[in-house]
C-alpha cells in the first residue's frame, strides 16, 4: 500500500510475552489508527492517533497500549499477550475527516 | 449504538451475473459511506464513497446510492468477473475524540464469482 508499511508482516508468539508491532507511513498524515481483525467482526479499532502523543481508546483496547513519538510511527504494544488476541492486525491513516482511509497490508499475529 | 449491517455471506455468483450486497446502518446524524474491498493477503482498499443522501459512489463498475430514508447503502455490479472475487466491507464513519474520526465496519461478505 502507498505509504504506509506494518511490520512484522507475520509473527507466532507465546502467552504472557509481550510483543509491538510497528505501523510506519510516509504520507504525513495527521490520523493513525489501529484495528484488528477476526472472522464475523469485520474490523475492530483498538486505538487510535490523532497527532504525535495524542492517542485514545477504540472499542477492543482492553491488554493493548500504543505510542506516538513521531508523526510517522505508530507503535501497538501487547504488554501480555493472550490466545485471544490472535488476529489480523491492521494499520490505517487518514488524513482529514470523512476522507477514508489507506490500510496497511496487515500483520498476522499468532499466540500459542 | 451507531452500527453497520451487511447480509451474511458467502456469495457465490456465476461470471457476468449481478450483483448486489446489502448495507444498513443506524447512525446518529449524518455519516459519511464507504465499501471497502480485501483481497486474500491484502489490506483493506478503498472501493467507493459517498457523503451526503442520495449521492452515488462509482468506481471500477460497482455503485452504491446513499439512501437516507431506507438507511442503506447497497453494493451492485451489473456483470462480476472472476478478479472480483473478494471481501467486501460496508462502513460508515462516526465522530471520535481530538476531531478524529472512527471507521465503523460491518462483518464483511465474502463474494466468489466462478467462471
Amino acid at each position: 500500500d502507498a505509504g504506509i508499511t506494518q511490520s512484522p508482516r507475520h509473527k507466532v508468539t507465546e502467552t504472557g510475552t509481550p510483543v509491538t508491532l510497528r505501523c510506519h507511513q510516509t504520507e504525513n498524515h495527521r490520523y493513525m489508527y489501529w484495528y484488528r481483525q477476526d472472522p464475523g467482526h469485520g474490523l475492530r479499532l483498538i486505538h487510535y492517533s490523532y497527532g504525535v502523543k495524542d492517542t485514545d481508546k477504540g472499542e477492543v483496547s482492553d491488554g493493548y497500549s500504543v505510542s506516538r513519538s513521531k508523526t510517522e510511527d505508530f507503535l501497538l504494544t501487547l504488554e501480555s499477550a493472550t490466545s485471544s488476541q490472535t488476529s489480523v492486525y491492521f494499520c490505517a491513516i487518514s488524513e482529514m475527516d470523512r476522507a477514508g482511509y489507506t490500510f496497511g497490508s496487515g500483520t498476522r499475529l499468532t499466540v500459542v | 449504538g451507531d452500527s453497520v449491517t451487511q447480509m451474511e455471506g458467502p456469495v457465490t455468483l456465476s461470471e457476468e451475473a449481478f450483483l448486489t450486497i446489502n448495507c444498513t446502518y443506524t447512525a446518529t446524524g449524518y455519516p459519511s459511506l464507504f465499501w471497502y474491498v480485501q483481497y486474500p493477503g491484502e489490506g483493506l482498499q478503498l472501493l467507493l464513497k459517498a457523503t451526503k443522501a442520495d449521492d452515488k459512489g462509482s468506481n471500477k463498475g460497482f455503485e452504491a446510492t446513499y439512501r437516507k430514508e431506507t438507511t442503506s447503502f447497497h453494493l451492485e455490479k451489473g456483470s462480476v468477473q472472476v478478479s472480483d472475487s473478494a471481501v467486501y466491507f460496508c462502513a460508515l464513519i462516526l465522530p471520535l475524540g481530538g476531531s478524529a474520526r472512527q471507521l465503523t465496519f460491518g462483518s464483511g461478505t465474502q463474494l466468489t464469482v466462478l467462471p
